[in-house]
């Protein structure tokens, strides 16, 4: 069955640091999407990419943060300078349209020290 | 703006009873409603979705919701609880005019007793 692929499933940064999260969508999926959850807390839309553009982004989603589809393949976030209050699961997810559901990839645990 | 409310952050029920997770939503525009589910250490995963026609879906693993409009209501139901449900349950929603970005509640965490 496909799945999204996130990796890595762990990242520890120095606050500062710039880390970059990787992800591989489903394989004919148009729609992508990052979304992040801080632990105790809900599950929150960052930002949407369609068609080598962000479609939408919340407010969380500040100048420090990136998204890039370098390949076809990959879609990356950035974060530029990471902040403590970065540390959080980051999911990503794709579908196939755009009211579609969304699938999820197993996350990656950010921790900034 | 939409908004999603999951009354209970913990539910607790026996194995083998009803289980009955409370979500309710806010929504400017006919809404797209989804149950993720989300096992420990693990993403998240689809349950069921509500989109158009049937009011009443069913999803994986013997789980079931209504849309009730009347009450802005998507509650998700099993009629006999099984361990392997223990987990964390998300209501999302979407507007559907306005592309795919899910709005999540809180969630539910499930307690199974034996």
């Amino acid at each position: 069955e496909p799945e999204v692929t996130q990796t890595p499933s762990h990242q520890v940064t120095q606050m500062g640091q710039e880390v970059i999260l990787r992800c591989v969508p489903i394989s004919n999926h148009l729609y992508f999407y990052w979304y992040r959850q801080i632990l105790g807390q809900k599950v929150e839309f960052l930002v949407s990419f369609y068609n080598n553009e962000i479609s939408e982004k919340s407010e969380i989603f500040d100048d420090q943060f990136s998204v890039e589809r370098p390949d076809g393949s990959n879609f990356t976030l950035k974060i530029r300078s990471t902040k403590l209050e970065d540390s959080a699961m980051y999911f990503c997810a794709s579908s196939a349209q755009e009211v579609t559901e969304a699938f999820f990839g197993q996350g990656t645990r950010l921790t900034v020290v | 703006a939409q908004s999603v409310t999951q009354l209970g952050s913990h539910v607790s029920v026996s194995e083998g009873a009803l289980v009955l997770l409370r979500c309710n939503y806010s929504s400017s525009v006919p809404p797209y409603l989804f149950w993720y589910v989300q096992y420990p250490n693990q993403g998240l995963q689809l349950l069921l979705k509500y989109t158009t026609g049937a009011t009443l879906v069913k999803g994986i693993n013997g789980f079931e919701a209504e849309f009730k409009k009347s009450e802005t209501s998507f509650h998700l139901t099993k009629p006999s609880a099984h361990m392997s449900d223990a987990a964390e349950y998300f209501c999302a929603v979407s507007e559907r005019e306005y592309g795919n970005k899910l709005v999540f509640g809180a969630g539910t965490i499930l307690r199974v007793k034996s």
